[in-house]
């Protein structure tokens, strides 16, 4: 079974500009959630779609969105870029209906602002 | 509000000595309570889950976690360290009812020969 896949794995970008990052979740799971991993801040909840409806949202400013389909792949939009939003974004898929549901980690994209 | 204390950044062992990651959780319900590994340039991968069903949990790769309330604890240990367990472990809570996982800082895990 494949598993949770991210693209691109490396981006570089310029501060003001806007970047939308992909995750295609483990086939079967409907539940996608990103997280932000900085060496200051540690790894951070952004947010977790379930049936294209966003179910949870951690405290990221609004620059920071994302978008579920049909097809329960995610998307993952910043905008106005900022040098601090230099990061690895990891993306987790699950089956998103149990209360204790084992999250699957992608290899996350490395995102860097210059 | 659910959080974990990784009380060490850096531990550093032998090859073929015993590994002890510490963990304390904080939580005003039964937690669920994960260790997560991540090894340089690679995702993150579940080692074992507490669920409330018992308090010693078996994980992968020979680790396992113990579940102490008493102490609001929940330490990594493996037997015996590998060369290949060098990496980052993370200790993890997840509040009920979310789909959302609440990082600890981390461990780095050194093993040398």
């Amino acid at each position: 079974k494949a598993g949770v896949t991210q693209t691109p794995r490396y981006l570089i970008k310029t501060r003001g500009q806007q970047v939308t990052l992909s995750c295609s979740p483990i086939s079967g799971h409907r539940s996608v959630s990103w997280y932000q991993q900085t060496p200051g801040q540690g790894l951070q909840f952004l947010f977790e779609y379930f049936s294209e409806t966003q179910r949870n949202k951690g405290n990221f400013p609004g620059r920071f969105s994302g978008r579920q389909f049909s097809n329960s792949r995610s998307e993952m939009n910043v905008s106005t870029l900022e040098l601090g939003d230099s990061a690895l974004y990891l993306c987790a898929s699950s089956f998103g209906q149990g209360p204790i549901d084992e999250q699957y980690f992608g290899p996350g994209t490395r995102l860097t602002v210059t | 509000a659910q959080s974990v204390t990784q009380l060490d950044s850096h531990v550093s062992v032998s090859e073929g000595t015993p590994v002890l990651l510490r963990c304390n959780y904080s939580s005003s319900y039964s937690p669920s309570l994960f260790w997560y590994v991540q090894h340089p340039n690679k995702g993150l991968q579940l080692l074992l889950k507490y669920t409330s069903a018992a308090t010693l949990v078996k994980g992968i790769n020979g680790f396992e976690a113990e579940f102490k309330k008493s102490e609001t604890s929940f330490h990594l240990t493996k037997p015996s360290a590998h060369m290949s367990d060098a990496a980052e472990y993370f200790c993890v809570v997840s509040p009920p009812g979310f789909q959302k996982l609440v990082f600890g800082t981390g461990t780095r895990l050194l093993v040398s020969p």
